[in-house]
């Protein structure tokens, strides 16, 4: 049971430049979301999506796109990174508005 | 818009002793959802206990318990028996009971960092 899963674990990448972030459940949970965490601020949320092609914006969604054309996954896209967006994202899933399941993190840095 | 606030960035306890961890939340809602997530040196955020605002009894795990004060809107957490493998950041979350919009969505305090010497 893989749970759910987000590659890369680590990514760098220079200003200006598109970066994908990867996220995938294997548990067909409806609610998907994508968080950052930074030193001083917690968890922040940026998107979330109810179901496939359902998404909303959160606290933070500037700078961010995503998508979500299948259930299982919920990709999150840079358009053109920038050195603030320098942070830890984390993907969720849960069932309805049950708990919410983290997946282990990816850490970005922006040069 | 409701807020969570961790008045403790730093603890620490002894070994075997018990800690309480403190958290506070802002609403105007009356039905809600608390959590406590535990997050170890390894980034992963685990889920260590969760109440209903609806219910009046503290939800207890293990050694992990809350005290739920609604009116006071308090929701702190002790750890008993402390272990060094509870080392780790604490965050305390907040969720409406909701469908639609950000309901459902979870509000995180910046966190609390818990020590535990051996």
């Amino acid at each position: 049971d893989a749970g759910i899963t987000q590659s890369p674990r680590y990514k760098i990448t220079e200003t200006g430049r598109q970066v994908t972030l990867m996220c995938h459940q294997t548990w067909s949970h409806s609610y998907m979301f994508w968080y950052r965490q930074d030193l001083g601020h917690g968890l922040r949320l940026i998107y979330y999506s109810a179901a496939a092609d359902i998404t909303d914006k959160g606290e933070v969604p500037d700078g961010y796109v995503v998508s979500r054309s299948k259930t299982e996954n919920f990709p999150l896209t840079l358009e053109s990174a920038t050195r603030s967006q320098t942070s830890v994202y984390f993907c969720a899933s849960s069932v309805g508005l049950n708990e919410q399941f983290f997946g282990p993190g990816t850490r970005l840095t922006v040069l | 818009a409701q807020t969570v606030t961790q008045s403790q960035p730093e603890m620490s306890v002894q070994e075997a002793e018990t800690v309480t961890l403190s958290c506070t939340y802002d609403t105007s809602e009356s039905d809600y959802y608390l959590f406590w997530y535990k997050q170890p040196p390894s980034r992963q955020m685990i889920l260590v206990i969760r109440q209903e605002a609806y219910k009046q009894q503290n939800a207890t795990e293990n050694r992990f318990s809350v005290n739920f004060q609604k009116a006071a809107k308090s929701f702190s957490l002790k750890i008993s028996d402390s272990q060094l493998g509870d080392a780790a950041m604490y965050f305390c979350a907040y969720r409406s009971p909701g469908y639609g919009g950000s309901q459902g969505n979870l509000i995180f305090g910046k966190g609390t960092k818990l020590s535990v010497k051996p």
